[in-house]
């Protein structure tokens, strides 16, 4: 049973435009979520995190949504560029997770910003 | 050398083979942890370890052995690896505990023929 989900399995916007990336989870243990992009060949990068007591966290472009009655999460990035294009991961810790810091990743959804 | 490294960084190797990856990390971390990432699903997690001990063994079979001799170095000892065994393996790591960051090193892509 996959306890996160990311039901889009990719996305493709137009350079300066928003990009939506969704997440769905399922456990209501999860109070910290993250994001982390992932380039072909690399290590993913962790890009921004919210804890389940906001709803909003805001870095430059990115923007993190939390939505817990609906147990959703969005991220979204505007002005989209190329460079953006990358796999999306959105990952989720639960707050019994104790002293291993274990994070529940979703399948990742690839982005492309067109020129 | 900064950040969390992975050597080698690619591996083919045969079923009777013993290889092992290596993962040092220069953050001054608390926590290490093995993740599999196999083609178009999630990345799993196969081991953590906290302040050198091993705090989580995600029924992943024997035939995969971590070690962790200090809180800098995690390395993953293969043996006797099947073919549904290639796949991204990815080492991070981070202060250990709920809420921590993770920082993920570049992984080491392993090809078991």
């Amino acid at each position: 049973d996959q306890q996160v989900k990311q039901n889009s399995p990719s996305l493709s916007v137009q350079e300066g435009r928003i990009s939506i990336l969704n997440c769905d989870y399922t456990n209501s243990m999860f109070d910290y979520f993250l994001w982390y992009k992932k380039y072909p060949a690399e290590g993913p990068t962790f890009l921004i995190s919210i804890s389940s007591i906001k709803d909003k966290n805001e870095d430059g472009r990115f923007t993190v949504f939390l939505n817990k009655s609906a147990k959703h999460l969005s991220l979204h990035i505007v002005p989209s560029q190329p460079g953006d294009s990358a796999v999306y991961f959105c990952a989720a810790s639960a707050v019994d997770s104790g002293n291993t810091g274990k994070l529940i990743f979703g399948q990742g959804t690839t982005l492309q910003v067109k020129p | 050398e900064t950040g969390v490294t992975q050597t080698p960084r690619h591996l083919v190797m045969g079923m009777t083979n013993k290889k092992s990856l290596k993962c040092e990390q220069h953050l001054g971390h608390n926590a290490m942890y093995w993740y599999k990432q196999s083609a178009k699903k999630p990345l799993e997690l196969m081991f953590v370890y906290s302040l050198e001990e091993r705090v989580e063994n995600n029924s992943v079979p024997s035939r995969f052995s971590p070690e962790c001799p200090n809180s800098s170095h995690l390395f993953l000892h293969l043996h006797t690896l099947q073919p549904e065994d290639s796949a991204l393996y990815l080492c991070a790591s981070s202060q250990g505990g709920h809420g921590e960051t993770q920082y993920f090193g570049p992984g080491t892509r392993l090809l078991v023929l």
